[in-house]
Formats: C-alpha cells, structure tokens, sequence
C-alpha cells in the first residue's frame, strides 16, 4: 500500500465555519506534510511533522491549524478562513524526513471559501 | 533561498519524439532533486529522486539527470505518448531539512 489518502476530496465553506482536512498513510512513514497549491502554480509547504511532532510550520496564519494524532493521521483544522485560502491542499508523506526518500503525496483537498 | 525554475513552461510535441525538460537551482547544496508528474486536478506522483552523489536515475522511458555544479537537472522521456500529457515538476530538497523547493513546471501536451 503506498497511498495517502485525503478526505474530503471537496469542502465549501463559509468565512465563519469550522471544518477539518483529513490525511491517512499506512505506510508506516513518520514524517508527514501539509501543502498548499494554488491554480497553475507549485505546491508550497505549509507543515511539517516528523515524529508525531510538529517540526516545520512556514509562517502559515493561525486560522490553519495543522494537528497529528498518531503516526498515521494527520488533520488540518481550519477556522475564519477568507476567499483567497481557497486552493487545493495536499497532504505527503516520506519514510523519514531525517532520509531522502521518495515523497508521496495524496490526491488533494479542494477547498472553497466563500 | 534556494529558487528552481524550469524551462519550457509549456511544450507540445507529436507522439513518437524524444524530448528534454530542464530544470535550473541556484543552490547547489541540495541534497536530491526530484521530478515529479501532476494530472489536472490531482496529486503529484514521485518519477524520479536523484540523490546529490549521484548523476542520473532512470525508470522505463524516464531518464533524469543531475549535474550540481552546474546548478541543472535534466528530465528526458524517450518516445512521447498521448499518455504522457501532464505538468512536470522538478523540485530541490535542501540540505537542512526537509523543505522542498518546486519549480513552477513544464506543462507537457503530446498530441496523437
């Protein structure tokens, strides 16, 4: 099995909602990421866990709220979001960010604020 | 901080033909390089990963190369297929951690 699952693979919500993405590995990876991509544009890196332990956060504002509940899981809360946070987030996984493995990354969030 | 660019931003080619993707790093302490595919709308799925030691990887029609010093790498795809349409995007691992860098990507169309 070498899939990271997102869910869900769609969300619309309102400036003033609480919703969560969802990410699944059970490749036995310990370190996992959170991306963001925008329209025709490189994903850019948002979180990083390695170890269950937050180990990178790109100065991403406060309304993201990533969170990693055991070495398979990984959420990112999200809170008074505005229209331009709308893009396609991507959840990846690699065996260990202390090693240069191969990325794998799951097929993406889209997300529309409104 | 490391910048990546690739060049051609978009190609078409006829099926059939040979073709190179190029990739330039102004930081050349990476750690690896890789070249990754993304569908419209998808994920992206891993092609390739160079380790900094090593000049070239290849995988069925796939060949990437890396050269450090120069700063480039190269992405070659030996017989195009209709199949093969599909944004292209080579990015840089620094050495520090596990940051990478991508570039903005080469949008590949091969027409039947």
């Amino acid at each position: 099995d070498t899939e990271v699952t997102q869910t869900p693979k769609h969300l619309v919500m309102g400036m003033t909602n609480k919703k969560s993405l969802k990410c699944e590995q059970h490749m036995g990876h310990r370190a996992m990421y959170w991306y963001k991509q925008k329209a025709k544009k490189p994903p850019e890196l948002m979180f990083v866990y390695s170890y269950e332990k937050l180990s990178i956060n790109e100065s991403v504002p406060s309304r993201f709220s990533p969170e990693c509940p055991n070495s398979s899981l990984l959420n990112l809360h999200l809170h008074a979001l505005q229209p331009e946070d709308s893009a396609l987030y991507l959840c990846a996984s690699t065996q260990s960010n202390r090693e240069r493995n191969t990325i794998y990354f799951g097929e993406g969030s889209w997300l529309t604020v409104v | 901080k490391q910048e990546v660019t690739q060049i051609p931003a978009a190609l078409s080619v006829p099926e059939g033909e040979n073709l190179v993707l190029n990739c330039s790093f102004t930081d050349s302490a990476i750690y690896n390089l890789q070249w990754f595919r993304q569908d419209p709308g998808k994920g992206l799925t891993s092609l390739l990963l160079i380790q900094s030691s090593q000049r070239e990887q290849t995988s069925g029609r796939l060949n990437a190369s890396l050269d450090k010093s120069s700063g480039r790498s190269t992405l070659y795809i030996a017989a195009s297929q209709p199949g093969d349409s599909a944004t292209y995007l080579c990015a840089s691992e620094e050495t520090s951690g596990s940051r990478l860098t991508f570039g903005e990507g080469t949008q590949l169309t091969v027409n039947p």
